[in-house]
């Protein structure tokens, strides 16, 4: 079956500071990946999604970045974290092949990020 | 472009009470319709999903019926339960898409 690692669960760290969130997958191949984040009491917001190996599609414009260096990892990172940074980030995957089963996406527990 | 809307919550609700979370779409095309359940600090859940219409999801308890004349997706429960509490979250997948768009999540809390 599979499964999806995010970690850390929780972090804090200060203003300016880098930041690196890692999420893998175990059990499937070549599939896609999504981050989110969630602000406080509000819903989720599709950050980046990855349909391969170094390809790296970009919903909003922000201080975040995200790689894929390999089929099953996906990495969200910035260079100088804001306060506005804060809030609760989901990776996700789901099937890398069109038809049944390639629009449902599955999440990991999630990284709670406090910018201070 | 496509988007959800979801009843906005909180919702309190006595346990054995029926429970209607409203959610409606727009979107072109014929959608797959999802609802997802996050516990108090987890990830999300699928709960169940309908990909074409008048299909019916259902799991725990739960149902959808993915109406296109209503454009709506609304999620039902006969009977809640104190283990229900948690935020739900209606979403779509448009055909083709990579990504998929949630409505804003609504917070159901079942008392004793």
């Amino acid at each position: 079956s599979q499964t999806i690692h995010q970690w850390p669960a929780t972090l804090v760290q200060p203003v300016g500071s880098p930041l690196s969130l890692e999420c893998t997958v175990e059990g499937t191949s070549n599939p896609n990946l999504y981050w989110y984040r969630q602000a406080a009491g509000r819903g989720l917001q599709l950050l980046f999604y990855s349909v391969g190996i170094g390809q790296i599609s970009s919903e909003v414009p922000q201080n975040l970045s995200a790689s894929r260096p390999q089929d099953r990892q996906f990495i969200l990172s910035s260079k100088k974290l804001l306060l506005s940074d804060s809030g609760f980030y989901l990776c996700a995957w789901s099937a890398g092949t069109s038809g049944s089963g390639a629009d449902t996406q599955y999440f990991g527990p999630g990284t709670r990020l406090t910018v201070l | 472009g496509d988007s959800v809307t979801q009843m906005e919550g909180p919702v309190t609700l006595s346990e054995e009470a029926f429970l209607t979370i409203n959610c409606t779409y727009t979107a072109t095309g014929y959608p797959s319709l999802f609802w997802y359940v996050q516990y108090p600090g987890e990830g999300l859940q699928l709960l169940l999903k309908a990909t074409k219409a008048d299909d019916k999801g259902s799991n725990k308890g739960f149902e959808a019926t993915y109406r296109k004349e209503t454009t709506s997706f609304h999620l039902e429960k006969g009977s809640v339960q104190v283990s229900d509490s948690a935020v739900y979250f209606c979403a779509l997948s448009s055909t083709g898409a990579n990504n998929l768009f949630f409505g804003t999540g609504t917070r159901l809390t079942v008392i004793p």
